[in-house]
């Protein structure tokens, strides 16, 4: 069974620093693209960031850019996301999320349950 | 970069009636790499479709995507009570690569 366990969110002030991790299991982590999405409250969902399997590519929305790094390590099938320069417009539930295969038209087919960053003074 | 939009933004429907949720985009899409979402609250996204009609693993045959250049559509033939939630659009765009939702529709019980 597929599971993306997020972690590391939480309160934060303004231009205060945060870093999500996600553990991953039941699947072959390495063999993935991974992502981050997130969701301000009440609102929709926004891509954060995603990056290759072996680290070689990363993208981000262009509102990150700059403050935002995503990683992976592959020897423990784990995520991660370091935010910093942190605004109050980050605030959001922050989703893993796995990048599917194949013909799955890098659809996102897998969801952690998600982490909420709050950045408030 | 791509704009999607969906309509209606809320949808009241009764529970057997069948549901249409429009996604349009403001320049054409490949049609491989348009997917959506059903997400309930409390709840992450879960995906329902993919390739504009290929449905996910698990997702019942009453879930049913269709259309391509700039016009998409997520049809559900006999809503269930399960079904009323919040669906979102979603494209990917490979220059530059990144993901796009839609504002999402709603789906409520009327």
């Amino acid at each position: 069974e597929v599971q993306l366990v997020e972690s590391g969110g939480g309160l934060v002030q303004p231009g205060g620093s945060l870093r999500l991790s996600c553990a991953a299991s039941g699947f072959t982590f390495s063999g993935y693209w991974m992502s981050w999405v997130r969701q301000a409250p009440g609102k929709g969902l926004e891509w954060v960031a995603h990056i290759r399997q072996e680290g070689s590519e990363k993208y981000y929305v262009d509102s990150v850019k700059g403050r935002f790094t995503i990683s992976r390590d592959n020897t423990k099938n784990s995520l991660s996301l370091q935010m910093n320069s942190l605004r109050a417009e980050d605030t959001a539930v922050y989703y893993c999320a796995r990048v599917g295969r194949g013909n799955s038209g890098w659809s996102i087919d897998y969801w952690g349950q998600g982490t909420l960053v709050t950045v408030s003074s | 970069e791509i704009v999607l939009t969906q309509s209606p933004g809320t949808l009241s429907l009764s529970p057997g009636e069948r549901a249409t949720l429009s996604c349009r985009a403001s320049q054409s899409v490949i049609s491989s790499f348009l997917a959506w979402y059903q997400q309930k609250p409390g709840q992450a996204p879960r995906l329902l479709i993919y390739g504009a009609s290929n449905r996910a693993t698990g997702i019942p045959d009453r879930f049913s995507g269709s259309g391509s250049g700039t016009d998409f559509t997520l049809t559900i033939s006999r809503l269930e009570p399960e079904d009323f939630a919040v669906y979102y659009c979603q494209q990917y765009g490979t220059s530059p690569p990144m993901y796009t939702f839609g504002q999402g529709t709603k789906l409520e019980i009327k």
